[in-house]
């Protein structure tokens, strides 16, 4: 069974800095995509970047850059210039074409950022 | 944003009542999700739907049942709820192309008294 690992409970970082949350995912499958979701306190769920396994380049929205390691089942997302607005809950997931695209997530890095 | 509605939004309910949670799109996506989320765990998937009347258990399913009769409509029936289903409730939906995420509702927050 896929799981995903956040070893992070809690992350905090300044203003206009930069944060890297980790995760770390276990597959044997080849073909599969990986998300980061933000929850703020309004409790959404909003995708914030997805990489597909397949592709080898770093994907980026803006702010926020991920880091994939495919051999060492790593996903990383960066965050940099940190806001206010970035306070959330962040999760990691996964899902793959094999498991009727059903998501298994982390357990969540709750960011705090501080003016 | 995806056209996903949940309702209702809050309810709080006794130990043993039945109850149904209702998860309406207007995207006409063949996939649908229920997904509970309880501090420490993340979010852990219930049941899911891969076309009208195609439903397949996740990995907490006791307790609960779905049904899809239609494809905008996906139900969350708790037969006679517990305490332990307390949560908060998400309904995503997602299209057939490979790459598409999923797309989550605004969440129900069930109390079980």
């Amino acid at each position: 069974a896929q799981t995903v690992t956040q070893s992070q409970p809690e992350m905090s970082v300044q203003e206009a800095e930069t944060v890297t949350l980790s995760c770390t995912y276990d597959t044997s499958e080849s073909d599969y995509y990986l998300f980061w979701y933000k929850q703020p306190p309004s409790r959404q769920m909003i995708l914030v970047i997805r990489q597909e396994a397949y592709k080898q380049q770093n994907a980026t929205e803006n702010r926020f850059s991920v880091n994939f390691q495919k051999a060492a089942k790593s996903f990383s997302l960066k965050i940099s210039d940190s806001q206010l607005g970035d306070a959330a809950m962040y999760f990691c997931a996964y899902f793959s074409g094999g498991s009727n695209y059903k998501l298994t997530f982390g357990k969540g890095t709750l960011l705090t950022v501080n003016p | 944003d995806a056209g996903i509605t949940q309702s209702p939004r809050h309810k709080v309910t006794e130990t043993g009542t039945p109850v149904t949670l209702r998860c309406h799109q207007t995207e006409n996506h063949r996939y649908m999700y229920w997904y509970r989320q309880d501090p420490g765990h993340g979010l852990r998937l219930i049941h899911y739907s891969y076309g009208v009347k195609d439903t397949d258990k996740g990995e907490v399913s006791d307790g609960y049942s779905v049904s899809r009769s239609k494809t905008e409509d996906f139900l969350l029936t708790l037969e006679s709820a517990t305490s332990s289903q307390t949560s908060v409730y998400f309904c995503a939906i997602r299209g057939d192309s490979s790459n598409q995420p999923q797309h989550f509702g605004d969440g129900t927050r069930l109390s079980i008294l």
